[in-house]
């Protein structure tokens, strides 16, 4: 069965460093792969996606996600981040007609 | 390009109510899905239409939920009787029908009920 983890339920960063947040996949085929942001109170907001092609895909906001099929990961990543980026992340698996399976999230504080 | 709207973006009910939630997608969008989003979990699939069909609707429980999408476009979703354990937050998508667009999925608000 798809399944998406997301191993970190919480993660602290001060701002200005450096963020890489984890996402580990269960998919038969080649899978389409989706990291979304949802601050709060707002609904969800598409960050980056992977269909196929180059396994490093850029992103808005200045985030970045690398596909490794051995690990069957797909992490999201950001050089530096803002206090602006305190949010939750969602990573998804698409699934069949069109269906997204998302893991649990993970949470982002941003100490300044 | 007008987002996904959700109304309302909050309500409050006692056990055993009812009640609905609207949707309007994106233009143009054929399918539209609603999400169940229970605190501190990721949003999980209740019901999928394409135009006014439905393509999956296997984890919406059917004794009390239900949802119509008449015309094709906007859709409702109601809930009777509600139960304590359906206070969550509701979120509409929508998407393009056909290949990889169809999974890029834009979100609307979502509606935050509590069921007390």
């Amino acid at each position: 069965a798809q399944s998406v983890t997301q191993p970190d339920i919480h993660i602290t960063v001060s701002e200005g460093a450096s963020l890489e947040l984890r996402c580990n996949y269960s998919y038969g085929a080649t899978p389409y792969l989706f990291w979304y942001v949802q601050s709060p109170g707002q609904g969800l907001q598409l960050l980056l996606k992977y269909f196929s092609g180059d396994t490093l895909v850029q992103g808005i906001k200045g985030f970045e996600a690398e596909f490794k099929r051995s690990q069957s990961s797909f992490n999201l990543r950001k050089p530096s981040v803002h206090w602006s980026d305190a949010a939750e992340y969602f990573c998804a698996v698409g699934g069949g007609y069109n269906k997204l399976i998302f893991g649990a999230g993970t949470r982002l504080a941003v100490h300044p | 390009e007008a987002g996904v709207a959700q109304s309302p973006r909050y309500k409050i009910i006692e056990k055993r109510q009812s009640v609905a939630f609207w949707c309007n997608p994106i233009s143009g969008h054929a399918t539209l899905y609603w999400y169940q989003q229970i605190l501190g979990q990721g949003p999980k699939l209740l019901i999928q239409f394409q135009n006014n069909g439905v393509v999956d609707d296997s984890q919406l429980p059917k004794d009390r939920f239900s949802a119509e999408r008449l015309k094709g476009v906007d859709s409702t979703l109601k809930i009777q009787p509600a139960k304590l354990e359906d206070s969550a937050v509701y979120l509409c998508a929508s998407s393009l029908v056909t290949g990889q667009k169809g999974h890029e999925q834009y979100f609307g608000p979502g509606t935050r009920l509590t069921v007390t």
